[in-house]
């Protein structure tokens, strides 16, 4: 089975940085994705960690351990457009075992 | 231009009714997707599909079917739709398997009364 948890919401300050956290239990593991979705809008891709360690791309890092089944979005200097969900997805055995977890609301304050 | 399409973009309907939703992409890709998020915003894979093969979610409904006319459209086709088929649905399209990137489209929003 598959399993993937991730904080509902969350808060943090404009200017500030945040770590959203992915936890998984997945029969097999081939990758991990970040999607960002605002809302009433489609998922638009941030990241994907095969191998362990720590993946920047400008504001954005995605970090990953697979023997944890643990992973982090990070997220710095935030601004207001931030404010989204963050959802975690695994791709993991079997040719459609793409599962998404149920998603971070992230809101950016003032 | 739009890379992944998809109409109508809200689509209400009554039970029992049999209703398509159209999806195309101009991105040249080779695989495409349709995907159902809940109202709790749950995101799940429906089927996955190129030119050679249909992966389908065990957990769909036989109801839904995807129809293929060429490698640019994968349209959803649902029969006799229940209430628990409200949702929004979102195609999407990749460059090749799971491991890649995907598009998403819009959404349809479909609200079933």
């Amino acid at each position: 089975g598959q399993n993937i948890d991730q904080p509902t919401e969350m808060t943090a300050t404009e200017g500030a940085i945040v770590q959203i956290n992915c936890t998984y239990q997945t029969s097999g593991f081939n990758g991990l994705f970040w999607y960002q979705q605002h809302a009433g809008e489609a998922p638009t891709f941030l990241s994907y960690n095969v191998l362990d360690g720590l993946e920047e791309k400008g504001r954005f890092s995605s970090f990953l351990s697979r023997s944890k089944g643990y992973s982090y979005l990070l997220l710095k200097e935030l601004q207001m457009k931030d404010s989204a969900s963050y959802l975690c997805a695994v791709y993991g055995a079997g040719s459609y075992q793409l599962t998404f977890g149920k998603g971070t609301k992230l809101s950016v304050i003032p | 231009d739009t890379a992944v399409s998809q109409t109508p973009k809200y689509l209400v309907t009554q039970m029992g009714n049999d209703k398509s939703i159209k999806c195309e992409q101009n991105l040249g890709h080779d695989t495409m997707y349709w995907y159902k998020q809940d109202s709790k915003k749950f995101l799940k894979i429906m089927f996955s599909y190129n030119n050679k093969e249909l992966i389908i979610n065990e957990t769909v409904p036989n109801r839904f079917s995807p129809k293929s006319p060429d490698k640019a459209h994968l349209n959803l086709h649902i029969n006799s739709l229940e209430l628990g088929d409200s949702a929004v649905y979102f195609c999407a399209s990749s460059q090749g398997d799971l491991s890649y990137e995907q598009y998403f489209g819009p959404g349809t929003r479909l609200t079933v009364t």
